[in-house]
């Protein structure tokens, strides 16, 4: 089945530098790799998501790239804030597998003022 | 619009007893996932369901664990039996379908389950 490795674990910042975070996965079948938020004691909020069919998306402040030859996706997020503290998960699924998402093992983003 | 609603939020129940959560999708959603995350773990996918039917129960353990979506009402993961090793947040998810790659899944608030 599908492996999602995700690093670093934990990641500090100051605000306004950038951080970025990087996922590999096994299965090449994999189409579709969304990014979650979670703060703590709160509901995994999805704040990005690419295809397959395209090598980067931006939103804003957040850009993730896909390089499918190499099987690794990363999340950019620039001019961070202290708002962008919180813990970061990449996932993977495919189409013939009913969509469900094979998680990372997350990343505790700490930005500090 | 309301979101994908679950209850209870919290739930403490002692060894041996059952735990009933429920997920409401969001409107329009018939398609729910369950996941559960271990104190400062990620995500695991347990079971796959759209209406009156499981699609995808291989993240599920084999015993004790069971999940419904019926015609009516909410979806229900039933623990029977638990043991402490079951405490973790569960969340449920719900999806629109209508992409051929990639549809987004809406994340509920979870149901914090504590054993006893």
């Amino acid at each position: 089945g599908e492996n999602v490795e995700q690093h670093p674990s934990t990641l500090s910042v100051q605000e306004g530098d950038s951080a970025v975070i990087k996922c590999t996965y096994s299965d090449s079948a994999s189409n579709y790799f969304p990014w979650y938020k979670q703060e703590l004691g709160k509901r995994p909020q999805l704040i990005i998501d690419i295809r397959s069919n395209v090598g980067e998306k931006k939103d804003q402040r957040i850009a993730v790239t896909l390089n499918k030859t190499a099987k690794h996706f990363s999340l950019h997020i620039t001019e961070t804030q202290p708002e962008d503290s919180a813990v970061y998960f990449c996932a993977a699924s495919k189409t013939d597998s009913w969509g469900k998402l094979q998680f990372g093992a997350g990343t505790q983003v700490v930005v500090t003022p | 619009n309301a979101g994908v609603m679950q209850n209870p939020r919290h739930l403490v129940r002692r060894r041996g007893q059952e735990a009933r959560l429920r997920c409401s999708p969001m409107k329009g959603h018939s398609h729910v996932y369950w996941y559960r995350q271990l104190p400062e773990e990620g995500l695991k996918f347990m079971v796959y369901l759209q209406k009156e039917n499981i699609i995808d129960e291989s993240g599920m353990p084999k015993e004790r664990f069971s999940a419904e979506f019926p015609k009516e009402g909410p979806s229900i993961l039933r623990i029977q039996q638990v043991v402490r090793g079951d405490s973790a947040a569960y969340f449920c998810a719900s999806s629109p379908i209508k992409q051929v790659i990639g549809n987004e899944q809406f994340f509920g608030p979870g149901t914090r389950l504590t054993v006893l």
